[in-house]
């Protein structure tokens, strides 16, 4: 199965900051990768599909970036709402695997 | 409204089976690739199994041999069977509507799976 590192597991940040979380898949995936925003007790919400499509109805402020092995996930200024838990989630083959997770905190 | 319903879960000991349901409305649940996702208390989330429109079905290494993903088309319901459960087992189960190439769009709100003695 394809291993997804996700990196960092967690991370400080505050209101306004941009933040950056990575995920490296350890073979090729083109660009079949989605990102999902979990809180608390919710089930996950996806935010970006295909790498870098915008979800309908997610804030412009979240964009993803990336091909073959190297993915990003960029918040390009943090609001209150977003503290939560990030999870990349390859689908190029199955079984599908997510990463570990990022828990964004507030700093 | 697009919606996914789950129910099934309960406590159950090492070596039992459970199915769990979800409910679909809104959509076909034939037309689009349905999966399951758990969640084990306090750890991040895990890729379960998925069922393609054609039927086609997949499963985590986890889970395969235990685990049988199916659906009822007329009754718009993604079930998944489990069998042979253990302890690890013990999580939040969802299923979601997944969209090829369009990542998992609707999910179910969830439903507990605690294996115990």
């Amino acid at each position: 199965a394809i291993q997804m590192t996700q990196s960092p597991s967690s991370l400080s940040a505050s209101v306004g900051d941009r933040v950056t979380i990575t995920c490296r898949a350890s073979q090729g995936i083109r660009n079949d990768l989605e990102w999902y925003q979990q809180k608390p007790g919710k089930a996950p919400k996806l935010l970006i599909y295909a790498a870098s499509s915008l979800q309908t109805g997610v804030p412009s402020r979240f964009s993803g970036s990336g091909s073959g092995t190297d993915f990003t996930l960029t918040i390009s200024s943090l609001q209150p709402e977003d503290f939560a838990t990030y999870y990349c989630l390859q689908d190029y083959n199955y079984p599908g695997t997510f990463g570990q997770g990022t828990k964004v905190e507030i700093k | 409204e697009v919606r996914l319903v789950e129910s099934g879960g309960g406590l159950v000991q090492p070596g039992g089976s459970l199915r769990l349901s979800c409910a679909t409305s809104g959509f076909a649940v034939n037309s689009n690739y349905m999966s399951w996702v758990r969640q084990a208390p306090g750890k991040g989330l895990e890729w379960v199994s998925v069922i393609f429109s054609d039927g086609s079905t997949y499963y985590a290494d986890s889970v395969k041999g235990r685990f049988t993903i199916s659906r009822h088309n007329s009754k718009n319901t993604l079930y998944l069977q489990m069998n042979s459960l253990r302890t690890e087992d013990t999580a939040v189960y969802y299923c979601g509507r997944e969209l090829r190439g369009g990542g998992m769009d609707v999910w179910g709100q969830g439903t507990t799976v605690t294996i115990s003695s």
